[in-house]
């Protein structure tokens, strides 16, 4: 079945510092893939999201790439503020078979910025 | 204006005890669903529906059972609560199951088992 890995936490950086946070799959076929952000006490937002090989999320700084070679999709931001710090969840759905239209969810990593 | 609203947003009761919580869409999705958040922030499907229909049950106990009465809406009922039932759980809707559009998540709904 598809599974997504994502580095573990909690991630804790200075304001201004550059955020990676690496997020890898397993899935067969072409599946999307994704950025949640969930803020604190909120429900999860979209961030990104790229769906085909090679494509590129983009949104508020932050930047991810489709890479289907090395089966991944990392995170990245340049300059962090505090208002980043939040639980961000990489995921990606399936494109047919029993995993179809279901979203599967890394486990979160939890970000903290601070000044 | 919320485009996916759960309700109640805190619910805390009682082992044994039986609860609904209840979701609404207003973007004219057809397909809705039901994920649990565990303690260390972890988020698994439950359950999906599209047009009223069941598409994805996870493995779940059979005390959760989820209630489309129409396809704005997927309620949730939890029977014989347990202590590891205590989560939030959210509610989420998408377009379809056939497109590539993403999912949109109401707030949450924090459960507490004592």
């Amino acid at each position: 079945g598809n599974s997504v890995t994502q580095m573990e936490g909690p991630v804790t950086l200075s304001e201004e510092a550059f955020l990676t946070i690496n997020c890898t799959y397993t899935a067969t076929g072409y599946p999307s893939l994704f950025w949640y952000v969930q803020y604190p006490g909120e429900g999860l937002q979209l961030l990104l999201k790229a769906t085909k090989a090679d494509d590129k999320g983009s949104n508020k700084g932050f930047e991810a790439t489709y890479r289907k070679e090395t089966t991944s999709f990392h995170l990245e931001k340049g300059s962090v503020q505090v208002s980043d710090s939040a639980v961000y969840f990489c995921a990606l759905r399936g494109d047919g078979g029993t995993s179809y239209g279901k979203l599967t969810f890394g486990q979160g990593t939890i970000l903290t910025v601070h000044p | 204006d919320t485009a996916v609203s759960q309700t109640p947003k805190y619910l805390v009761t009682q082992m044994g005890n039986d609860k609904s919580i209840k979701c609404e869409q207003n973007l004219g999705h057809d397909t809705m669903y039901w994920y649990k958040q565990d303690s260390k922030k972890f988020l698994k499907i439950m359950f999906s529906y599209n047009n009223k229909e069941l598409i994805i049950n996870e493995t779940v106990p059979n005390r959760f059972s989820p209630k489309s009465p129409d396809k704005a809406h997927l309620n949730l009922h939890i029977n014989s609560l347990e202590l590891g039932d205590s989560a939030v759980y959210f509610c989420a809707s998408s377009q379809d199951l056939t497109s590539q559009e993403t999912q949109y998540f109401g707030p949450g709904t924090r459960l507490l088992v004592l």
